[in-house]
This record gives structure tokens, C-alpha cells and sequence, in this order.
């Protein structure tokens, strides 16, 4: 059991570039969403899926795309990068919707746009 | 609108000596209210969560926090630290609308001294 993996664990992006990050869970979890972190602000939500086939909007979606075809993999998409989306970047996933459920996160992706 | 206030960004103790860490929220309703901690160049952990019923929550590693509603605060606290215990620690509250989410804390780095 593996619970939350990503990857890359670190990547360097030029603005203008495009590039996947992957999250996988192999814990069957409906719940899955997209988290960045940067210093002294905590983690906000970009996007999560509630589903296969069903993606909605977090906090902080401008910029970043999301599909979810399996209920294994939650993929986040930047389409063109930009320097203020240098951060840390965390998948999490959980059981369901429920406000008690516990998330498990992932070990993140560092990312580093020039 | 709901809010998560970690009063201390950086806590610093001596080995074996007593570990505080205070949080603060805000919530129109009766929150789920979390303690997640982040290891170094890790993901996050849940270390014990408050649902609803005892106040007092026991969580991993010795840790345990309290719910006061009269004072809105949701501390975490140790009795005795250990080295292993220095990392950042995140308290977090759910949001109960129509679209799940977390709020998090700007976190609490804990520096533990030989």
C-alpha cells in the first residue's frame, strides 16, 4: 500500500512552459484535491474531485487544469507557467466529502518557475 | 467565513520539557478542527483530529489538544518533547458548505533543543 504518491518530487520550468504533475492513490479514495504551499500561508486548495469524471474549482484554480478518467489518478495541469507559481505543491486524498475525514497527502512536488 | 489563526509561527523548547502550540478559529458553526504535522521534505501527517463528543483529543506520538468553544482555540500540546518531534505543525479547520474544504493555519515550526 503505497497511499499517495507524485511526481516529479522537484522540476524547473522556464515561463511559458506547460508541464503535468501526477498524483496517484491506490487507497480507492473518491475524495482527491490539489494543494500549493507557500511560506507562512499554509496550503490553499486549487482543485479537488469529488469523483471520476467530476473536478470542481478550489481557492486558487487560475492557471492550473484538472482531470479525473480514473478513480486512481487526480493529474494537475499548468498551461502556460509563471513565476508566481513557484511552489510547493501537495495531492491529498480521503475516503469522502465528509468534514471528519482524515486526508493523506502525498510528499509533494517542488517546482520552480523562472 | 471561517479562520484559522496559528499565534506562534516559530516555537522553540529544550528536550523533554513541555511542547505548546496555540491555535485559534473562527467558525459560525461546530468545525472539525485538525492537527497535521510536516516532517521535513515530507507530506503532511494528521497527528489527531476533534469531531464531535470529548473535548479533549489524544493523538499520535504523545501529542493531544483540547477543544474549548468558549474560547475558540484548539492548542496542541506534549508533555515532554523529543528531537523527532521538530517540524511544522498545521492546525486546520473544516468548512461544512455545499463544497468541501480545509483551512489552514500559516503553521507552527517547532525547533526542539539538545
Amino acid at each position: 500500500n503505497a497511499g499517495v504518491t507524485q511526481t516529479p518530487k522537484f522540476q524547473v520550468l522556464k515561463t511559458g512552459q506547460s508541464m503535468t504533475l501526477q498524483c496517484a492513490q491506490d487507497m480507492n479514495h473518491e475524495y482527491m484535491s490539489w494543494y500549493r504551499q507557500d511560506p507562512g500561508m499554509g496550503l490553499r486548495l486549487i482543485h479537488y474531485s469529488v469523483g471520476a469524471g467530476i473536478t470542481d474549482q478550489g481557492e486558487v484554480p487560475n492557471g492550473y487544469n484538472v482531470s479525473r478518467s480514473t478513480t486512481e489518478d487526480f493529474p494537475l495541469r499548468l498551461l502556460s507557467a509563471a513565476p508566481s507559481q513557484t511552489s510547493v505543491y501537495f495531492c491529498a486524498s480521503s475516503y469522502s466529502l465528509a468534514t471528519t475525514e482524515t486526508q493523506y497527502f502525498g510528499p509533494g512536488t517542488r517546482l520552480l518557475v523562472l | 467565513a471561517q479562520s484559522v489563526t496559528q499565534l506562534d509561527s516559530h516555537v522553540s523548547v529544550s528536550e523533554g520539557t513541555p511542547v505548546l502550540l496555540r491555535c485559534n478559529y473562527s467558525s459560525s458553526y461546530s468545525p472539525s478542527l485538525f492537527w497535521y504535522v510536516q516532517h521535513p521534505n515530507k507530506g503532511l501527517q494528521l497527528l489527531l483530529k476533534y469531531t464531535t463528543g470529548a473535548t479533549l483529543v489524544k493523538g499520535i506520538n504523545g501529542f493531544e489538544a483540547e477543544f474549548k468553544k468558549s474560547e475558540t482555540s484548539f492548542h496542541l500540546t506534549k508533555p515532554s518533547a523529543h528531537m523527532s518531534d521538530a517540524a511544522e505543525y498545521f492546525c486546520v479547520v473544516s468548512r461544512d458548505t455545499g463544497r468541501r474544504a480545509l483551512t489552514f493555519g500559516s503553521g507552527t515550526r517547532l525547533q526542539v533543543q539538545p
